[in-house]
């Protein structure tokens, strides 16, 4: 049974780095593309990012500039970092995985971690 | 990049109607959709891709159709835990990103 957990800060001072780790049980990284998700309180989600094994990403473009995936395949875990957070990035933010087909959706998720960003 | 609009906002029913969901893509996505559902305080679930594929370990109750630009997720009859936020989910081609609606609130009437 594959199961993703993910920990991080849960307050970032405006300006700061966000920083969040995805730790995978019962799969490989390898073989499937992972991807960073978030939601705001009460709202929809949005899309971050994502990274294989290899160390290969894809960005959002509207978050590209600020946003940095990395992987450790030892740890087997995959991390990221978002520099100079404002306060509307407070959110829910989720690790998952990209089922691995065509145009793949998400078919297993962690837990959430609550990011606030505050002074 | 795709936009995908979920109607309706809000829809009340009651255990054991017939729940019927629906997002419409900004242009065609062919048969690459997919539905979630997510509780408060959860991370989605993920309940149908392909359009019509159910997930591993979703009751049969939940049903997707469509292809191209409208998409349908039927609910037969609802059940006490299936009142929850329903999101459409498309991976675009270019640029290679993710879009979500904005989703579907299925409460008790």
């Amino acid at each position: 049974q594959v199961q993703l957990h993910q920990w991080g800060v849960g307050l970032v001072r405006p300006s700061e780095t966000l920083s969040l780790t995805c730790a995978i049980y019962g799969e490989s990284l390898s073989g499937y593309y992972w991807s960073w998700i978030r939601q705001p309180p009460g709202k929809g989600l949005e899309w971050i990012g994502e990274i294989n094994h290899s160390g290969s990403t894809t960005y959002n473009p509207s978050l590209k500039s600020r946003v940095i995936m990395s992987v450790d395949t030892s740890k087997n875990q995959f991390s990221l970092k978002m520099t100079d957070v404002t306060a509307a990035e407070t959110a829910v933010y989720f690790c998952a995985r990209e089922k691995s087909i065509v145009a793949p959706p998400f078919d297993y998720w962690g837990q959430g971690n609550l990011v606030t960003v505050s002074s | 990049e795709i936009v995908l609009t979920q109607s309706p906002a809000t829809l009340s029913l009651s255990p054991g109607d017939r729940a019927t969901l629906s997002c419409r893509a900004s242009h065609s996505v062919g048969i690459y959709l997919a539905w979630y559902q997510q509780k408060l305080g959860q991370a989605p679930r993920l309940l149908v891709y392909d359009a019509s594929s159910r997930a591993s370990g979703i009751p049969a109750r939940f049903s997707g159709s469509g292809s191209g630009t409208d998409f349908t997720l039927i609910i037969s009859s609802l059940e006490p835990e299936d009142f929850a936020v329903y999101y459409c989910q498309h991976r675009n081609n270019w640029p290679p990103t993710y879009s979500f609606g904005q989703g579907t609130k299925l409460e008790i009437k």
